[in-house]
């Protein structure tokens, strides 16, 4: 059964270059998450999904940020213009919905490794 | 401060040995508590939940104790394969569940 998944798993670009990462959710969760891991930071949470609609960005570092879900099976997080300081892994997770105590597991793509130089 | 607070370490411990790692949260709104375990240049994996009755699988124990909004994990019997980065994770309920990760507990099992 597969995984989350996503693409590219590595990317290497200039500054001021677009990026966009994909990903793809096990199917049935209606919960999709992105996540950016760096050393300094950790992993943070950068925006989530609900049935395909944003729920909380509030960890979307800056307008430089967007990200989309058109449908079900299929979400994108783009910068655009990239920086060096946006190098990371960047991390895609997904989950059924967690009822009201809140206890499920999120289940991690591989990550898209970021370097901007 | 950190909404979720864990000893970075590293713990360096021989295989056979009990270690111990604690996490603190600050939001009283957090509502389900987990560990996860990150091995090098992978993806985090759910380890255990955490409940406040405590849990026990195998050679693992969490405990949760909200009044004083600390979770710990107890590794007994430590193997090689245990050396991993572990990441302590709340929920915060804002009307839907907001994920904190913590910063990561790193710990070496050596021979």
């Amino acid at each position: 059964d597969a995984g989350v998944i996503q693409s590219p798993r590595h990317e290497v670009t200039e500054m001021g270059q677009e990026v966009t990462l994909r990903c793809k959710p096990i199917s049935g969760h209606d919960y999709l998450f992105w996540y950016r891991q760096t050393m300094m930071r950790g992993l943070e949470l950068l925006i989530y999904f609900n049935n395909n609609v944003p729920i909380d960005d509030s960890g979307m570092p800056e307008d430089r940020f967007s990200a989309k879900m058109p449908n079900a099976s299929f979400s994108t997080l783009k910068i655009q213009p990239s920086e060096p300081r946006d190098s990371a892994v960047y991390f895609c997770a997904s989950s059924l919905a967690p009822g009201t105590s809140g206890y499920n597991e999120q289940f991690f793509g591989p990550g898209t490794r970021l370097t901007v130089l | 401060r950190k909404e979720v607070e864990q000893d970075p370490g590293p713990f360096n411990v021989p295989e056979g040995a009990t270690v111990a790692f604690n996490c603190t949260y600050s939001n009283s709104a957090s509502q389900s508590f987990f560990w996860y375990r990150q091995d090098c240049r992978k993806e985090p994996k759910l380890l255990m939940s955490v409940y406040s009755s405590g849990n026990e699988d195998g050679r693992f124990t969490a405990q949760l104790n909200r009044a004083s909004q600390y979770i710990s994990l107890l590794i007994r019997d430590s193997k090689l394969s245990d050396s991993a980065t572990y990441l302590c994770v709340v929920k915060i309920n804002t009307g839907g569940f907001k994920t904190i990760f913590g910063a990561g507990t790193r710990l070496f099992v050596k021979a």
